[in-house]
C-alpha cells in the first residue's frame, strides 16, 4: 500500500459528459502529480500541484483541468469526454523536499463509451 | 526538450539468464533517475534510483541500475531473471529546477519465459 488514494477505481461514461477524479496523497506529500496511461500512449504527464499551487504542466487538454485543496487533496477534471479520454489515470505524491521518488495510487479506470 | 527513450516494447529472458532493460535521457544538467514497476491492474512502484555517487545502485527485489554519463544512460538489470519479474517497467527521470517535472519513458514490457 502506497498511501496514496485514488477514488473512483473505475468508471464508465458517456460521451460529452463530465467526471472528477480524486486523490488523496500520502500524509504530509506536499506534491501531487497526475498521469494518463493508454495503451498506446505509455504513461503521459498532465499537470502538477506543490501545496495547493500549480507547478507544471505537461500534455494535458484544455478540457481537463485539476486542482489541490487546501488540506492537500486534488481532483482532475475532465469534461466534454471523447471516446479517446478512456484510459487508467494516476495520481503519484512525493516528499518535499526528498529523494525525488513518486508513490502511485491504484488509478482510476476510466471508460467513456 | 527533455526526454527519456525505452528502446525496447518488450523483453523477453529465460528464467535464470541475466536480464537488461534499456533506459537513455536526454538532458541539461544533472537529473535524478528512477525505475519503476507496473503489475497487471496496479499502480506503479518504485525500484530504484540514482541521484549521486557510486554509479551501480541496488534496489528491491535484486534489481540493480547502472548509470552512464557518457551515454546518459540508465540500464536497469537483475543477474538471475524470475518469472515473477514479468511486469512493465518504466524509467524516469526527474529535473530538480523550478519545476521538478517527472518524465517517465514509455515502458518496457519484461516477459521472463519459464
Amino acid at each position: 500500500d502506497s498511501g496514496v488514494t485514488q477514488t473512483p477505481k473505475h468508471l464508465i461514461t458517456a460521451t460529452g459528459q463530465r467526471v472528477t477524479l480524486r486523490c488523496s496523497p500520502r500524509s504530509g506529500d506536499l506534491s501531487v502529480y497526475w498521469y494518463q496511461q493508454s495503451l498506446d500512449q505509455g504513461l503521459q504527464f498532465l499537470i502538477q500541484y506543490y501545496n495547493g499551487e500549480e507547478r507544471a504542466k505537461g500534455n494535458i487538454l484544455e478540457r481537463f483541468s485539476a486542482q489541490q485543496f487546501p488540506d492537500l487533496h486534488s481532483e482532475l477534471n475532465l469534461s466534454s469526454l471523447e471516446l479517446g479520454d478512456s484510459a487508467l489515470y494516476f495520481c503519484a505524491s512525493k516528499e518535499d523536499p526528498g529523494g525525488g521518488e513518486l508513490f502511485f495510487g491504484e488509478g482510476s479506470r476510466l471508460t467513456v463509451l | 526538450a527533455q526526454s527519456v527513450a525505452q528502446p525496447e516494447d518488450q523483453v523477453n529472458v529465460a528464467e535464470g539468464n541475466p536480464l537488461t532493460v534499456k533506459c537513455t535521457y536526454s538532458v541539461s544538467g544533472n537529473p535524478y533517475l528512477f525505475w519503476y514497476v507496473q503489475y497487471p491492474n496496479r499502480g506503479l512502484q518504485f525500484l530504484l534510483k540514482y541521484i549521486t555517487g557510486d554509479n551501480l545502485v541496488k534496489g528491491s527485489y535484486g534489481f540493480e541500475a547502472e548509470f552512464n554519463k557518457s551515454q546518459t544512460s540508465f540500464h536497469l538489470k537483475k543477474p538471475s531473471a524470475l518469472v515473477s519479474d514479468s511486469a512493465l517497467y518504466f524509467c524516469a527521470c526527474l529535473w530538480m529546477n523550478r519545476d521538478d517535472k517527472i518524465i517517465f519513458g514509455k515502458g518496457t514490457r519484461l516477459h521472463i519465459l519459464p
